[in-house]
């Protein structure tokens, strides 16, 4: 069954801490990206990767880190340094950057 | 700077109506357009893409035009149903990256 998968569904981050969110996809897609929702508000893209070992910053990168060490794996920190984290998150895969995005479930971000 | 705005942000209407829904944009220069749909809370699903060399796509009740040179693009959905409910979002597709709009809320009511 392919697809991404996103994990955790929900995510609480205290005061000071990094969180990492999780990205997967076995459709063997070169390019990855992770985008940020915020209510009433489009997508911005935080960060995308066209190959393994290369990734590039979006619009709003400052407080996010990202690595590729593997063509499935894409996962996100959100560092202490994200003075407003709470959105929804959301990682998409594209056989490369010109071609349809698929988005995996997304998750959703909280500071308690 | 590409800039994309979805008019109207929410729509209602009753079941079989058929509706457009709008997306412009201010920068003509291109590589694709897609629409998507987003239930609440959940991710992205990709409608229909537009190939800048392409004036419209279909896809069964949806049909999705572009005008490069104007900088518009538009979604008809023929003979609406509850089901449709949801967001719709466009994307222009730039260098590298996709750009949002906000979406337009569509409400489809029995």
């Amino acid at each position: 069954d392919g697809g991404i998968t996103q994990s955790p569904k929900y995510l609480f981050r205290k005061e000071g801490q990094n969180v990492t969110l999780s990205c997967e996809q076995n459709l063997n897609h070169d390019a990855m990206y992770w985008y940020r929702q915020d209510p009433g508000q489009g997508l911005r893209l935080i960060y995308y990767s066209q190959i393994v070992n290369d990734f590039q910053k979006g619009d709003i990168a400052e407080g996010y880190s990202v690595s590729r060490e593997k063509k499935e794996s894409f996962p996100l920190t959100v560092t202490s340094a994200q003075k407003n984290p709470t959105a929804f998150y959301l990682c998409a895969s594209s056989p490369d950057t010109l071609n349809i995005q698929y988005f995996g479930a997304g998750t959703r971000l909280s500071v308690l | 700077k590409q800039e994309v705005t979805q008019i109207p942000a929410a729509l209602s209407v009753p079941e079989g109506e058929n509706l457009v829904l709008n997306c412009s944009f201010t920068d003509s220069a291109i590589y694709n357009l897609q629409w998507f749909r987003q239930d609440p809370g959940k991710g992205l699903t990709s409608l229909l893409l537009i190939q800048s060399s392409q004036r419209e796509q279909t896809s069964g009740r949806l049909n999705a035009s572009l005008d490069k040179s104007s900088g518009r693009s538009t979604l008809y959905i023929a003979a609406s149903q509850p089901g449709d409910s949801a967001t719709y979002l466009c994307a222009v597709g730039g260098f590298q990256k996709l750009v949002f709009g906000t979406g337009t809320r569509l409400l489809v009511s029995p």
